[in-house]
């Protein structure tokens, strides 16, 4: 148990669906990232929040809309995906993006399919 | 791009030490060096990170060259659990910037034979 939590663990959707996922840190951070991992490929940072303002979005599809209301969750809304968009989605908190040797927690991360 | 070089996998017996190589030649003076491990479908699972000295914790040790050029993560008695991917990374420690982005390569993936 790293403190992040992410649902759902599993998701499939198709290409004309609406979802969210969901990712809440009970570590009193205040920074949240969402990373992708598809298969056979690094970890990709897309987004990044500090005190509830992005600060870093890494030339991410519009097909992703982040949200993050407070420091303790963040969504990632999902709508109209592409098949390719099939992985692992990962949250990660950090106590704050600023500092030295900031360490981040991943959450167990959602595999998402899409059809 | 990652910033580091690591060999595509290794293996070790288990109860031996795992010795994780990294080279990061064109490290910059104010960049860690961080270790994270991912296991089979899990998140990514911070080991540890160092500047300049050598540094221990409970889960590894990490030795860093004179030169900083290169380090290694040491695993000193590896169990089965220890089989994973693991990433080094170099990043700026203070301040954000896209040089303090955790850019994950491709790793090591670790293989503990019993």
């Amino acid at each position: 148990e790293t403190g992040v939590t992410q649902t759902p663990r599993h998701l499939v959707m198709g290409m004309t669906n609406k979802k969210s996922l969901k990712c809440e840190q009970h570590l009193g951070h205040n920074a949240m990232y969402w990373y992708k991992q598809s298969a056979k490929k690094p970890l990709e940072l897309m987004f990044v929040y500090s005190l509830e303002e992005r600060v870093e979005n890494n030339s991410v599809p519009s097909r992703f809309s982040p949200e993050c209301p407070n420091s303790s969750h963040l969504f990632l809304h999902l709508h109209t995906l592409q098949p390719e968009d099939s992985a692992l989605y990962l949250c990660a908190s950090s106590q704050d993006v600023q500092g030295f040797a900031d360490t981040q927690y991943f959450g167990p991360g959602t595999r998402l399919t899409v059809l | 791009d990652a910033k580091t070089t690591q060999p595509t996998s290794m293996d070790c017996a288990e109860g031996r030490a795992a010795n994780l190589p990294c080279n990061h030649s064109t490290i910059s003076g104010n960049e860690y060096v961080y270790w994270y491990r991912q296991i089979h479908s899990q998140g990514p699972q911070y080991i540890i990170h160092g500047l300049k000295n050598n540094e221990t914790n409970e889960m590894a040790s990490l030795i860093i060259t004179e030169d900083r050029k290169s380090s290694t993560l040491i695993l000193p008695h590896a169990t089965l659990r220890d089989t994973a991917v693991y990433y080094c990374i170099v990043r700026v420690g203070a301040g954000y910037s896209s040089a303090s982005k955790i850019i994950f390569g491709s790793g090591t993936r670790l293989s503990i034979r019993p």
